[in-house]
């Protein structure tokens, strides 16, 4: 079964640059989320998008930004990077319902340098 | 606040031995529950989803349990083996499109 898909898996990057994660979702599901672990962390919620529209908003700094596409992937853009930013990104998808599941991604892995 | 908390925070156990995960909740609105095993530098992967009206669900060798009055979840898992070795989350899904994180437990089994 197809499973959630992020780009790229490993990404290094220096400080002050700019990153562009991408999510493919499970086909047919509408809602992606996105999360950041930081090393020995449990993942914080970032954002989500529902339709294409933000539905939700954690704990994104204002450098990051993000969005759906019109075919439900959606990516997040992480500019001027610091050397905090260096964690675990995961992206989740579901189809909208009160108990469907989140089905997470193998997670992209950014080091700022 | 909604805060998802796990205990223990680590456990270590010989292969073949049964262990016990806690998760306790105060998550406003609450529509479910989910216990994830999550690799070292991998996604989580889902175990179980706890409906508010459930109250234990099996898959293979984990059960999770669910009280719902007292904000409470288990995982249990039997005859641990090797490749049980992870952390295990337990995440609240609140409203529509909120979920919240447990500190999950690292679990390490031993040969």
């Amino acid at each position: 079964a197809a499973g959630v898909i992020q780009s790229p898996r490993h990404l290094i990057k220096e400080k002050r640059e700019t990153a562009t994660l991408k999510c493919y979702p499970i086909p047919r599901h509408d809602t992606v989320y996105w999360y950041q672990q930081g090393p020995g962390q449990d993942p914080q919620f970032l954002i989500s998008f529902y339709e294409k529209m933000q539905s939700d908003k954690g704990s994104i700094p204002d450098r990051f930004s993000a969005q759906q596409f019109s075919d439900y992937h959606s990516e997040l853009n992480m500019s001027s990077l610091e050397l905090g930013d260096s964690a675990l990104y995961f992206c989740a998808s579901s189809f909208q319902g009160a108990n469907t599941e989140a089905f997470f991604g193998q997670g992209t892995r950014l080091t700022v340098v | 606040k909604n805060q998802v908390e796990q205990s223990p925070q680590s456990l270590i156990i010989l292969e073949g031995k049964n262990c016990t995960l806690q998760c306790n909740y105060t998550v406003s609105p609450f529509s479910n529950l989910r216990w994830y095993k999550q690799d070292t530098g991998r996604g989580p992967v889902s175990l179980t989803i706890m409906t508010f009206s459930e109250n234990t669900k099996s898959n293979g060798r984990y059960t999770a349990t669910l009280d719902a009055d007292t904000k409470q979840s288990s995982l249990h898992i039997t005859a641990s083996q090797l490749s049980d070795s992870a952390s295990y989350i337990c995440v609240v899904r609140s409203g529509t499109y909120k979920y919240i994180f447990g500190t999950g437990t690292r679990l390490k089994v031993l040969a």
